[in-house]
This record gives structure tokens, sequence and C-alpha cells, in this order.
């Protein structure tokens, strides 16, 4: 299957800080990637769809000015946590697909801690 | 709208025995249902996926699912669970566009 690189695997960062998260696709043109957030041992929420080129779509409820996406590659997407606090520490994660394939392949997942 | 039902939070089995997860779906169109398997500050796998043709699927590691219309559900079976299967298990259905709606996920555990 299709190889999806997030990076990085863990991090820690300061209160107030920002922190960005890699999305790579290795092996394909991803024209959609998807960013999700996952609390311990619950499952995965939806946080935004991003389309090469456009702005994301956010879900409801997930701040757009603090989680910002970027989509500038089919190869690419990044997510940047930004002005970080304790309760943004989670288990964030990516997917991605290319057009037309119903099939998402996901990273290795970030576990962000802010401290 | 799609949602997901997983019916059980937790399921225990000792190893060799069988496996089932319970997943139950809503869709207001024909769906497209995955499993994907989540070992410990992982990623997710693919397990096996059920888009429109054979309603038996059968997937990676010895795992199946059997998508029931008339039931609306698509359960995860193994015949003999091993050690390496400990695992939180999501049920997922699309909602068109590629994008995925997950169940609340079941965590197994294989007890020797």
């Amino acid at each position: 299957g299709a190889v999806v690189s997030q990076h990085p695997s863990w991090v820690i960062c300061k209160s107030g800080t920002s922190v960005k998260i890699e999305c790579r696709s290795l092996d394909f043109q991803a024209t959609t990637m998807f960013w999700y957030r996952q609390f311990p041992k619950q499952s995965l929420m939806l946080m935004a769809t991003s389309n090469e080129g456009s702005k994301a779509t956010y879900e409801q409820g997930v701040e757009k000015d603090k989680f910002l996406i970027n989509h500038a590659s089919l190869t690419l997407s990044t997510l940047t946590v930004t002005s970080a606090h304790p309760e943004d520490s989670s288990f964030y994660i990516c997917s991605a697909s290319s057009s037309g394939n119903t099939e998402a392949f996901f990273g290795q997942g970030t576990r962000l801690t802010v401290v | 709208a799609q949602s997901v039902t997983q019916l059980d939070s937790h399921v225990s089995v000792s190893e060799g025995t069988p496996v089932l997860l319970r997943c139950n779906y809503s869709s207001s169109y024909s769906p497209s249902l995955f499993w994907y398997v989540q070992h410990p500050n992982k990623g997710l796998q693919l397990l096996l996926k059920y888009t429109s043709a054979a309603t038996l699927v059968k997937g990676i590691n010895g795992f199946e699912a059997e998508f029931k219309k008339s039931e609306t559900s698509f359960h995860l079976t193994k015949p003999s669970a091993h050690m390496s299967d400990a695992a939180e298990y999501f049920c997922v259905v699309t909602q068109g566009a590629q994008k995925l709606v997950f169940g609340q996920g079941t965590r197994l555990t294989i007890n020797p």
C-alpha cells in the first residue's frame, strides 16, 4: 500500500510556543489530506480536510487560527499548532488519499505534549 | 449523515479462541466500510475494506468481516486469536468525498 510519513513522531514544547507537524505522501500524489486528533483511549476526531492548493475546511469547533493547515504541494501538508497550551496535548494523525480513491493511508501519528 | 457504533468498548478473549468485534453503521447511501487496527502510540493500519463487491471481505492477519445490509452490520471476526492481535480496532464508514467517520473503538485484549 501507499506510504504516508508523519514527522515528528513525538514532540514536547513549552506553553505559548508553536509546533509544526508534517505529513508527507511518499509514493503517491495526495490530492486530499485529513488531520485528526485523538485523546487518550478515545476515537479519532476529524479536525480538518485540506485539498492541495486550497484553504482547509475545518470541522465545527476547531479553531482555524489556532490549528493552521497548509497543503502547498501534492505530497506535503503541515499542521501548525499555534500558541500551544497543555490542553492541546494529544495524538495527532494525518491521512492522505488520491483523487477517486476511497482508501485513505495514515501517518504514524505525532504525540504532542505541551508543558 | 453517516455514523458508526462499535457495540463493545473492550473485548477480552483467550489466545487461540475466536474473536468477534461488533460494528453497526448508519448510512443514507451505499457505504464503504473499513476496519483499522491501531497499536499503542502508532498510526492506523487497514485490516480490510468493503466497497460494494463481495459481502464477505477477507483482510490481513486472518481477519474477515461480513457486510449485512439487512442488519446494517459489519462485524470483524478471526477464528483464532494471537497475542499480537491485542490492539485498538476502529470500524469506519465513509461520508462521501473520502471523509471517514470513526467508531468509538474496541480495545481487544488477548489472555495467555
